[in-house]
């Protein structure tokens, strides 16, 4: 079955940019999603189709997929952005990689 | 605003069966597919089940399969998930969540999730 890895942590300082990836076989070739989750609460979708925005997302979140890589970044991250991040895409099923703990301190 | 209200959790013992509903507003259910999504105490995100905005596609998986049936309902506005053959490992909280089409298997809103806990 299809994999998508995840790094577990990514530490980043205020007002830094955090990049958080996501690896598959062919990965570039799917369309990639990425969903926050703060502590106790559900999951919110920041990013969808590899690189668009839902509304209401700030544009400090940002996405793109290539190769076997897909990457969110995190661009100016603030306190507010700590959280669980969750790549997904679709094989024959869909796929969540196992998640990333952006910590920002 | 769109709301997903789920209900039916509960404790149960292994091999008994459960049902868990998604009462669904703010939008228009039966112009958007709608899946299951699971997540286990202190671990991350599964994908349960789909269905598409007409029932006429449905897909599970490969954990649930042959246990775990989802249905709708477009009339009622409400989203079903009906789960027998219950293990300790089914042991999580089960999200419902709306498809930003009708089968883009994107997840744009989530419900607050409902517990089932398998145990004897």
């Amino acid at each position: 079955s299809y994999e998508l890895t995840q790094p577990p942590s990514v530490s980043v300082s205020p007002g830094q940019t955090a990049t958080i990836t996501c690896s598959g076989d062919k990965l570039g070739n799917k369309l990639v999603c990425w969903y926050q989750q703060k502590s106790g609460q559900s999951p919110v979708l920041v990013i969808y189709e590899d690189s668009k925005r839902p509304s209401g997302i700030p544009e400090r979140f940002s996405g793109s997929n290539s190769g076997n890589t897909a990457t969110l970044t995190i661009s100016g991250t603030q306190a507010m952005d700590e959280a669980d991040y969750y790549c997904q895409a679709w094989d024959s099923n869909v796929v969540f990689g196992g998640g990333t703990k952006l910590t920002v301190l | 605003e769109v709301q997903l209200v789920e209900s039916g959790g509960d404790l149960v013992q292994p091999g008994r069966s459960l049902r868990l509903s998604c009462a669904a507003s703010g939008f228009t259910f039966a112009d958007y597919a709608m899946h299951w999504v699971r997540q286990a105490p202190g671990k991350g995100l599964e994908w349960v089940s789909g269905i598409s905005w007409n029932s006429d596609n449905v897909d599970s998986a490969d954990s649930v399969k042959g246990r775990f049936t989802i249905s709708r309902d477009n009339a009622k506005n409400s989203l079903y998930l009906q789960m027998n053959s219950l293990r300790i490992e089914d042991t999580a909280l089960y999200y419902c969540a709306k498809d930003l089409g009708r089968q883009k298997l994107v997840f744009d809103y989530w419900g607050q999730g409902v517990l089932v806990t398998v145990s004897s």
